[in-house]
């Protein structure tokens, strides 16, 4: 079944830096990989997401790169501001549920200090 | 456009016991997944339902069941609760069809207690 790994679980970047969350899978099948953010007793909610038919896709200061053949795809933060302290989950499909359904990573948290 | 309400936020649960929780999805949604995120992991899938049914199931035992109704909205039950089942309860919807049933919109959550 997919099983999707997610590094590192902590990462502390002081403002202004660039932070870069990686991510891999193991079912080549899976075709659309999310990031979602988690503020501190909030919901999760998708900041970015990309399809297996694209290489790489931004959105501002954010942007996802995906490693088919690799199986990895990654989340590039730059001129990281405190507002983007949070816990960063990646996901891909699959898993006992199918490909209708989302595993997602540990979690990343990610702290911008002043 | 209305998003994904659920109730309880918050309660407490002594085990043995028995809990329903309610969701009710984000409006043109027809798919409501439900997760399960324990204090510092990553949500873990429970299951879906799509058209009234079970669509797909994680690796959780049959004690944990569920409903949706028409108009998309869903219960999550859980018999006989357990210390471990203390987590996060997410719900999330998603319109089925043209890739969307992954693009999941979260909601809040109900935290539940096991005592």
């Amino acid at each position: 079944g997919e099983n999707v790994e997610q590094h590192p679980s902590t990462l502390s970047v002081q403002e202004g830096d660039s932070a870069v969350i990686k991510c891999t899978y193991s079912d080549s099948a899976s075709n659309y990989f999310p990031w979602y953010k988690q503020e501190l007793g909030k919901r999760p909610q998708l900041i970015i997401d990309i399809r297996s038919n694209v290489g790489e896709k931004k959105d501002q200061r954010i942007a996802v790169t995906l490693n088919k053949t690799a199986k990895h795809f990654s989340l590039h933060i730059t001129e990281t501001q405190p507002e983007d302290s949070a816990v960063y989950f990646c996901a891909a499909p699959g898993g006992p549920g199918g490909y209708n359904k989302l595993i997602f990573g540990a979690g990343t948290r990610l702290a911008v200090h002043p | 456009e209305t998003g994904v309400t659920q109730s309880p936020t918050h309660l407490i649960k002594t085990r043995g016991q028995q809990v329903t929780l309610r969701c009710s999805s984000q409006s043109g949604h027809n798919t409501v997944s439900w997760y399960q995120q324990a204090l510092g992991q990553g949500p873990q899938f429970i299951f879906q339902y799509y058209r009234e049914e079970e669509n797909g199931r994680g690796n959780f035992p049959p004690r944990f069941s569920g409903l949706q109704f028409p108009n998309y909205s869903s219960e999550l039950n859980v018999n006989a609760l357990e210390l471990d089942d203390s987590a996060l309860y997410l719900c999330a919807s998603s319109l089925a069809g043209r890739g969307g049933a992954n693009v999941l919109t979260f909601g809040a959550g109900s935290r539940l207690t096991v005592l």
